[in-house]
């Protein structure tokens, strides 16, 4: 069954540090989200891609994260500076279409800030 | 905008009791309803879904039905085992995906 990869799992930094994630999306799924989960609540839409364009970032916190998926396929999240307030999982999701349609999760990446 | 409020957590019942997880939402359009589970330290697992109104999702004796009279997704379970802890999210989506907080369930022995 096809799924959602990403890279790496955990990822422990130090503050003011750069961080990158990365997201294979499941194959031909147009799709693609970032979401951040911190404990104990649900996911939060960061950004959300179709194709290679960004279709929806209005959530992030673009004076430090910064996403691309130059492709149209596997996408990077990168975080520069890390804070501690950033500390959470970072969710990557695909779907085939837009709208309405089911949401495939990866795994997660679980970063840590110190 | 759209949210979804869920029932807060944790739940925690003995295995083979019934479970129910209330979800209601808000929603200017006619979106789809979906619960998700994440068990820990993995991403979420989409669990069941449902599309239009009356429509009801099931999976692994899971059930919710759409109820659009009561904005409603109630997650329902008629006999829990111990492998069914996890958090569970309630989501819609319309233009966007929007989710609910996450219930915590803990099945017992």
């Amino acid at each position: 069954e096809a799924e959602v990869a990403q890279s790496p799992r955990y990822k422990i930094t130090e503050k003011s540090q750069a961080v990158a994630f990365w997201c294979d999306p499941i194959s031909g799924h147009a799709t693609l989200y970032w979401y951040r989960q911190i404990l104990g609540q649900g996911p939060e839409l960061l950004v959300q891609f179709q194709d290679e364009s960004v279709v929806d970032d209005s959530q992030l916190p673009k004076d430090r994260f910064s996403a691309e998926r130059l492709k149209g396929v596997d996408s990077t999240l990168k975080i520069q500076p890390a804070e501690l307030g950033d500390s959470a999982m970072y969710l990557c999701a695909s779907t085939a279409n837009r709208a309405g349609d089911t949401q495939y999760f990866g795994p997660g990446t679980r970063l840590t800030v110190l | 905008g759209n949210s979804v409020t869920q029932m807060e957590g944790p739940v925690t019942l003995s295995e083979e009791a019934f479970l129910t997880i209330n979800c209601t939402y808000t929603a200017t359009g006619y979106p789809s309803l979906f619960w998700y589970v994440q068990y820990p330290g993995e991403g979420l697992q989409l669990l069941l879904k449902a599309t239009k109104a009356d429509d009801k999702g099931s999976n692994k004796g899971f059930e919710a039905t759409y109820r659009k009279e009561t904005t409603s997704f109630h997650l329902e379970k008629g006999s829990v085992q111990v492998s069914d802890s996890a958090v569970y999210f309630c989501a819609l989506s319309d233009n966007d995906m929007r989710f609910g907080a996450g219930t915590r369930l803990t099945v017992k022995p």
